[in-house]
Order: structure tokens, then sequence, then C-alpha cells
């Protein structure tokens, strides 16, 4: 069964930092993509970052200018997102999602993460 | 790249059929078949319903169905049924590589 599992969410102040992690298992992970969406409180969805399956290439929504970074680590089945500068508008759930052929197949419950001072 | 305009709400009566727009542009819906389709019930992650346009994971009603003609999309849901009663929200590959999701529709059974 492939379970993905957010972990990292949390209350932080305007302009600090944040780290998100996923575990990933029930599935060869060295073998996907994988992205982050997120959800911000009573609103629709964002595509947020994807990563290529050995982590070499990775895209971003242009919105987020440089202040997230997506990384993996294979040998931990973990995918991971760095993100620097929050905003108050970056207060979302955050869920990992495994990317397979154009579409997200699987998706995490979520991990939240409120920009509050 | 702002999201895909959908409508805001659909509702029907049970064993009703109902549909759900997703219109784009020529960089995003109309120029690929990689449209996909969401289902998320309050409180939960969201679920797959449709990918490519058209196909169904296994596990999926086949009340659930998807087709494209020129920049829009759309999801049909045939036989309405309580349990149908959720946010939908579609999702297309774009030309820069990213993805966007449209804006989310919420079905409301009567």
């Amino acid at each position: 069964e492939v379970q993905l599992v957010e972990s990292g969410g949390g209350l932080v102040q305007p302009g600090g930092s944040l780290r998100l992690a996923c575990a990933a298992s029930g599935f060869t992970f060295s073998n996907y993509w994988m992205s982050w969406v997120r959800q911000a409180p009573g609103k629709g969805l964002e595509w947020v970052a994807k990563i290529q399956e050995n982590g070499n290439e990775k895209k971003y929504v242009d919105s987020l200018k440089g202040r997230f970074t997506i990384s993996r680590d294979n040998t931990k089945n973990s995918l991971y997102l760095q993100m620097n500068s929050l905003r108050g508008d970056d207060t979302a759930v955050y869920y990992c999602v495994r990317y397979s052929a154009y579409h997200f197949d699987y998706w995490g419950q979520g991990t939240l993460v409120t920009v509050s001072s | 790249q702002s999201a895909l305009t959908q409508p805001a709400s659909v509702s029907g009566s049970p064993g009703q059929s109902i549909a759900i727009s997703c219109p784009g542009t020529s960089s995003d819906v109309g120029g690929y078949r990689y449209v996909s389709w969401y289902q998320q019930h309050p409180g939960k992650a969201p679920k797959l319903l449709i990918y490519e346009v058209s196909n169904r994971p296994s596990g999926v009603p086949d009340r659930f169905s998807g087709s494209k003609s020129g920049n829009t999309a759309s999801l049909t849901i045939s036989g309405l049924q309580a349990e149908d009663e959720a946010d939908y929200y579609c999702s297309s590959y774009t030309s820069s590589g990213t993805y966007v999701f449209g804006s989310g529709t919420v079905v409301t059974v009567l």
C-alpha cells in the first residue's frame, strides 16, 4: 500500500524558515517523480514544485521566486521542502504527492504550515 | 500562471447527470492530453478521479467520465449519488513544464 506521511509543519513567524519532510513507503520511491501541492485554508489547490527521480531536474511555480527548494533522499525514501522567507500567504496545508505520467496519483494527508506573528 | 476558472458550484438531484467545465488555453488544457481531475471531501486529501483527459484509475466508478474539446476539459458525473458531494479540481500540464489547478467546484447533491 502506498503511503506518504508529511511532517514538519507548524507555526512560524513571517520571514522565518521551515523544512517539511515526507516519508514514502509501499512503492519504489527512486522510480518516481515527486511533487508538493498546497492548499490555503478554504481555498483551492496550488501546485508548488516537482523533482525528478534522481533529483537532478526540479521545477517550481513561478510565484515562489526562489524562496522554496525541493529535494529528496532516495536512500531514506524521503522528500523535502525547504521554505525560506515565509509570508502570510504561504499559510496552507502542504501535501506530498506522487507524480506519475503527468498526474498526481497518491497524496499524503498533509501538514499545516501557519505563518503568523 | 493563474488558476483555471471552474464554476464555483454545481448541483443536481440523485440520479441526475452534471458536468463541470475546466476552460484553459492552448498552453495548457488545449495543448496536451495531460488533464486530470481530483475529488476532495471535507478535511481529506484529494483523490485522483481521471487522468489523461478520460482515463479512470482502478476503483473509480464508471459514472465519472472526462472529455476535452479544444481548450476546455469537462468532468461528467452520471447517476449522481449522495457520496459524490465534494469539491472537484481539474489540473493541466503547461507549456512551461509546470502544473496548474482549477479553482475548484463544489458539487451539491440536492
